[in-house]
């Protein structure tokens, strides 16, 4: 079956740092691949996807790239604010599964000032 | 706003009470999804309907929850009995083969449940 491991949290960071939260994914077709942000309370919105091998994903100056060959899709961020502290989960979905969409269990990210 | 509306938000009841919950997807969305997201752990699939038809359910959803999609539109997620082990946030979230295609789901809000 489908599944995605996400690198282990919490993760804090100072203003400006660099950020990576790792992605590698198990799929049985050619999923999709989505990260999702968390506020404290909130419900899931969509940060970013790629749809197929290569595809780079970007918005609010996240990217993450669509490596088939190592079945990753890392986030990354070149400078993070303490707005981005939230959390962060990595997901997948699948046509060949319904669409169904199979979640990593998320990594906190705390920016401080 | 027409994105996925999830009522209630906040649910507390207390043990052995029913409870029940409504999904108001993206119009003209056919495929409707339940997740379960507990404490610290992503959200698990519970359930899914094409239209009015529920297509799947998984093995987490016992014999006290059903769901139902009686028009294709709205969906409602009833739990019988509820257990401790019930808390956590629900979601929902929908899809269309034209809009992004199943692969992309729009979630809702979310309802979180509190069970005394």
């Amino acid at each position: 079956g489908n599944s995605v491991t996400q690198m282990e949290g919490p993760v804090t960071l100072s203003e400006e740092a660099f950020l990576t939260i790792n992605c590698t994914y198990t799929a049985t077709g050619y999923p999709s691949l989505f990260w999702y942000v968390q506020y404290p309370g909130e419900g899931l919105q969509l940060l970013l996807k790629a749809t197929k091998a290569d595809d780079k994903g970007s918005n609010k100056g996240f990217e993450a790239t669509y490596r088939k060959e190592t079945t990753s899709f890392h986030l990354e961020k070149g400078s993070v604010q303490v707005s981005d502290s939230a959390v962060y989960f990595c997901a997948l979905s699948d046509t060949t599964n319904a669409g169904k969409s199979t979640f990593g269990d998320g990594t906190t990210l705390t920016v401080k000032p | 706003d027409t994105g996925v509306s999830q009522d209630p938000r906040h649910k507390i009841t207390k043990r052995g009470q029913n409870v029940t919950f409504r999904c108001d997807p993206i119009s003209e969305h056919n495929r409707l999804y339940w997740y379960r997201q507990t404490l610290g752990q992503g959200p698990e699939f519970l359930t899914y309907f094409q239209n009015e038809a529920q297509l799947e359910k998984s093995r987490l959803l016992s014999d006290r929850f059903s769901a139902e999609r009686p028009k294709g539109s709205f969906s409602t997620l009833e739990i019988q009995r509820t257990e401790q082990g019930d808390s956590a946030m629900y979601l929902c979230a929908s899809s269309s083969r034209l809009a992004g295609g199943h692969n992309e789901q729009f979630f809702g809000p979310g309802t979180r449940l509190t069970v005394l």
